[in-house]
């Protein structure tokens, strides 16, 4: 299975700074179609998870522009360019292209 | 607006079965593939399974395979998950979600306790 590693696993953030959590996979991620299925969700407290980004940098509707993706091969990042009170939760990075589909551990932001 | 309602969830002892069902509206459901996913208490994500719009193209996470199966009615609109001989560590919540690889849209969850 691919293995999706993130990191860090907590991040502490300060109101209107920036905050970037990175995603490793164990091997590349381009389909066979020539997408690359790199995804990320957020999970608020007690809610569902949400997907903000799909195909590594393509924002979800209603997703707030401060929140932007990026990377290639194995290596990717959410970046949150001034984080929010409302930015509180955990952040999942996804792969879609290698079966079983699987998830990062998860990144806890919390504002410090 | 796209919605997907979870229902079925509850207390099961081990080896005991359960169906959980999804009921789906906003969207032409036969178009779409449809997904499971569940997250175990203070734990993260795991994708358990997938099917096709038409129902032909289907797909299992080893963890559950064998044990659970993935079906669909397209004249009702409706996802369902039977998941036969439930071990303890299958109690999670389980999700109900949109498009293959993509998981664009999730209900809010059915929680399953697998418990004596």
């Amino acid at each position: 299975d691919v293995v999706v590693t993130q990191s860090p696993l907590s991040l502490p953030a300060t109101l209107g700074q920036p905050a970037t959590i990175s995603c490793r996979s164990s091997q590349g991620l381009v389909y066979s179609n020539g997408h690359i299925y790199l995804n990320w969700f957020q999970q608020r407290p007690g809610q569902s998870p949400r997907r903000l980004i799909y195909e590594i940098s393509n924002r979800d509707a209603g997703v707030p522009d401060r929140f932007s993706g990026s990377g290639s091969g194995t290596v990717f990042t959410l970046r949150i360019s001034r984080v929010e009170a409302e930015d509180v939760g955990v952040y999942y990075c996804m792969q879609g292209t290698h079966w079983p589909w699987t998830f990062g551990q998860g990144t806890k932001v919390e504002i410090e | 607006q796209v919605q997907l309602v979870e229902s079925g969830g509850g207390l099961v002892k081990p080896g005991g079965s359960l169906r959980l069902s999804c009921a789906a509206s906003g969207f032409t459901f036969s178009d779409h593939y449809m997904n499971w996913i569940r997250q175990a208490p203070g734990k993260g994500l795991e994708w358990l399974s997938y099917i096709s719009g038409s129902g032909h193209d289907i797909n299992y996470v080893d963890s559950v395979k064998g044990r659970f199966t993935i079906s669909r009615d397209n004249a009702k609109n409706s996802l369902y998950l039977q998941m036969n001989s439930l071990r303890a560590e299958d109690t999670a919540v389980y999700y109900c979600t949109r498009s293959a690889r993509l998981a664009g849209d999730w209900g809010q969850g059915a929680q399953v306790t697998v418990s004596s």
